[in-house]
């Protein structure tokens, strides 16, 4: 079946560098896509999300880019800091789901001194 | 606004056993998912509840189940319980937005 997927299962950056996490997914009919953040022990916790109708989206310090050409999603953090080690996940949902979201396999993200 | 609480944190059962799990979501929030973590599979949706109607459910067998409350709190249910059954049992509840918010969720262990 279709599935969202990583790219790299483990990322390591220096402090203070910028993080780019990537993520693919196959269903064209998916409109809606959200990034989390789960720490060691704890649920996931939404980042940032973004609709189809959109190809970028920024927060506080995330971006998140929308390419549905190639079916690509990406996650960029800037000046990455310790806090932000964590597994990191893509998720997305299509219309008429309801609150169904397919997840990626997820990336390690450590951050170095 | 409290979070999204799971009771218990930790479970540890044996095969053959049956287990219940309980989420109570944030206040005023109608819909209610699970999901199951292991290392193998990640992430996998179970089903999701709003207004005491399991409105949708995923590739999980009939061990699997669940209910909601008129509180709007859920419980799930796994009977005859298998060794890859083992697993954090996530909750997560939404409100009128698309959001989900995620509990810290319920360690179960098959022995």
């Amino acid at each position: 079946g279709e599935s969202v997927g990583l790219h790299l299962p483990t990322l390591s950056v220096q402090e203070g560098d910028n993080s780019i996490i990537n993520c693919a997914y196959s269903n064209s009919a998916s409109d809606y896509f959200i990034w989390y953040k789960q720490e060691s022990g704890k649920g996931p916790q939404f980042i940032i999300d973004i609709r189809s109708n959109m190809d970028k989206r920024q927060g506080q310090r995330v971006t998140v880019l929308l390419n549905k050409t190639v079916k690509h999603l990406s996650l960029q953090i800037a000046a990455t800091q310790p806090g932000d080690s964590a597994v990191y996940f893509c998720a997305e949902n299509y219309r008429g789901s309801a609150r169904q979201l397919t997840f990626g396999s997820g990336t390690q993200l450590t951050v170095l001194p | 606004k409290a979070g999204v609480t799971q009771t218990p944190r930790y479970l540890i059962k044996t095969r053959g056993q049956q287990v219940t799990l309980s989420c109570s979501p944030i206040s005023g929030h109608r819909s209610v998912s699970w999901y199951q973590q292991t290392p193998g599979q990640g992430l996998q949706f179970l089903f999701e509840y709003f207004s005491e109607t399991q409105r949708n459910k995923g590739n999980f067998p009939g061990r699997f189940s669940g209910r909601q409350f008129s509180n709007s709190r859920s419980e799930m249910n796994v009977s005859t319980l298998e060794l890859g059954d083992s697993a954090l049992y996530l909750c997560a509840s939404s409100g009128e937005g698309t959001e989900q918010f995620f509990g810290p969720g319920t360690r179960l262990t098959v022995l």
